[in-house]
């Protein structure tokens, strides 16, 4: 079975400092990984995927995030955080090998931006 | 400009009652996720169509919730009768079959 740990229910961090969100996975075959991204009174939208290929994946908006297969964790980072960036982000799995996969979410981490 | 459509938006009933709400998915989208989000569970997979045949709806409760697809621009969800713990947020989402989901903007349930 596939799940997503999400490290730290709320990160608050300042204006223009660098933002973190954490993100682990079990699977137990190679997985497909996603950031969604919810602001209030919206559904999600994604911001990144990894399926294949190169491991740091650029997004939307500045965010990327790098698939570590040793250390089972997907990341998202942005240099320089900006205030429409407060909002909850999903970290999610997907089976790659089933032919029909749902999609896992984690518990989601809020992020607040101090100005 | 293409977009997941979910009605109603709000509603709020009492104990006892039957809800539906309905999704309209993007067209061409041949899998359909349904989706309850609340403060406590966060977000919860409650049934999920491929080609409009669900294949696994194992997060609803069986006794009160359905879930169905009569054609492929209309899925549906169901709870009948309708308890205050049913009281959340429902989602659905539309894609392929392993990519990104699309949402809508969500069902906002109040049960008294």
């Amino acid at each position: 079975a596939q799940s997503v740990t999400q490290l730290g229910s709320h990160v608050s961090v300042s204006e223009g400092a660098l933002v973190l969100l954490r993100c682990n996975y079990s699977s137990s075959v190679p997985p497909y990984l996603f950031w969604y991204v919810q602001y209030p009174n919206q559904g999600l939208q994604l911001l990144l995927k990894y399926t294949t290929g190169a491991t740091l994946v650029k997004g939307i908006n500045g965010f990327e995030a790098e698939f570590k297969k040793s250390e089972t964790s997907f990341h998202l980072t942005k240099p320089s955080a900006h205030m429409s960036d407060a909002a909850e982000y999903f970290c999610a799995v997907s089976d790659r090998q089933s032919s029909a996969s749902k999609i896992i979410f984690g518990s989601g981490t809020r992020l607040s931006i101090r100005p | 400009d293409a977009r997941v459509t979910q009605t109603p938006r709000h509603k709020v009933t009492e104990m006892g009652q039957e809800v539906t709400m309905r999704c309209q998915p993007i067209l061409g989208h041949n899998t359909v996720f349904w989706y309850r989000q609340t403060m406590m569970q966060g977000l919860e997979l409650l049934a999920y169509f491929r080609n409009r045949a669900p294949l696994d709806d194992s997060g609803m409760p069986k006794d009160r919730f359905s879930a169905e697809m009569p054609d492929a621009t209309l899925a549906t969800l169901k709870i009948q009768p309708s308890e205050p713990r049913d009281s959340a947020v429902y989602f659905c989402a539309s894609g392929l079959e392993v990519g990104e989901l699309f949402f809508g903007e969500g069902s906002r349930l109040t049960v008294l």
